[in-house]
């Protein structure tokens, strides 16, 4: 079945701790992005990537690191995590038009991350 | 700046009418434009997306949209609502030169009275 991946669902953590949220997708899509969703904000990207070790950032990067090592993971990591990323998180790949641009994104089913 | 406007927070629709939900970007080059959906507690849902040609694209689950390039406009249709059409839905535009971002409205939680 194709999908994207997300772990964990669910995570309550304390400020400073550094925590890493795995993607993982088995479409073979190049381009790949993690978004948060905030009430009244919509979704906003924060980071992504038009192939392995290709990343830039989004609208909202600061505090969020990404890696592209292997084409289908591209792991979300918060080195010093504070109470303002709490948020939903979400995971999503598309293809990638040759000529620039990316399709509709397929969505992985979301991460609850706390921050105390 | 590129942007994503969806001018309508809330929309609440009865049963059977019809409905309009608005969406306006804001971008040099015409971007590539979708519609999705979220429900309750899911994830997000591909309704339908325009990239070039005829400028009224039909999605799944009844749901239309029209491009109008004078207007910046791309905005969501469909004649008859159902009560399992409420939910939150977003407009979103995708770059296709330059920055490769991927950009979506605030959203518009439509809801459905019986």
């Amino acid at each position: 079945e194709a999908q994207v991946t997300q772990n964990p669902r669910y995570l309550i953590t304390v400020t400073g701790k550094k925590l890493t949220v795995t993607c993982s997708q088995n479409m073979n899509h190049e381009y790949m992005s993690w978004y948060r969703q905030d009430p009244g904000l919509g979704l906003r990207q924060i980071y992504y990537s038009m192939n392995v070790e290709v990343t830039d950032k989004g609208d909202v990067p600061e505090g969020y690191k990404v890696s592209r090592k292997e084409k289908r993971n591209f792991p979300l990591i918060l080195e010093s995590p504070s109470p303002n990323q709490t948020s939903l998180y979400f995971c999503a790949s598309s293809l990638w038009r040759t000529s620039g641009g990316s399709y509709e994104q397929y969505f992985g089913p979301g991460t609850r991350l706390t921050v105390t | 700046a590129q942007s994503v406007t969806q001018p309508d927070i809330h929309i609440t629709v009865s049963e059977g009418a019809s409905l309009e939900l608005r969406c306006n970007y804001s971008y040099g080059a015409t971007p590539y434009l979708f519609w999705y959906v979220q429900s309750p507690g899911q994830g997000l849902q591909l309704l339908l997306k325009y990239f070039s040609g005829d400028t009224l694209v039909q999605g799944i689950k009844g749901f239309e949209a029209e491009f109008k390039r004078s207007q910046s406009s791309f905005n969501l249709r469909k004649p008859s609502v159902h009560w399992s059409d409420a939910a939150e839905y977003f407009c979103a535009a995708s770059t296709t030169s330059g920055t490769y971002k991927y950009i979506f409205g605030t959203g518009t939680r439509l809801k459905v009275l019986a």
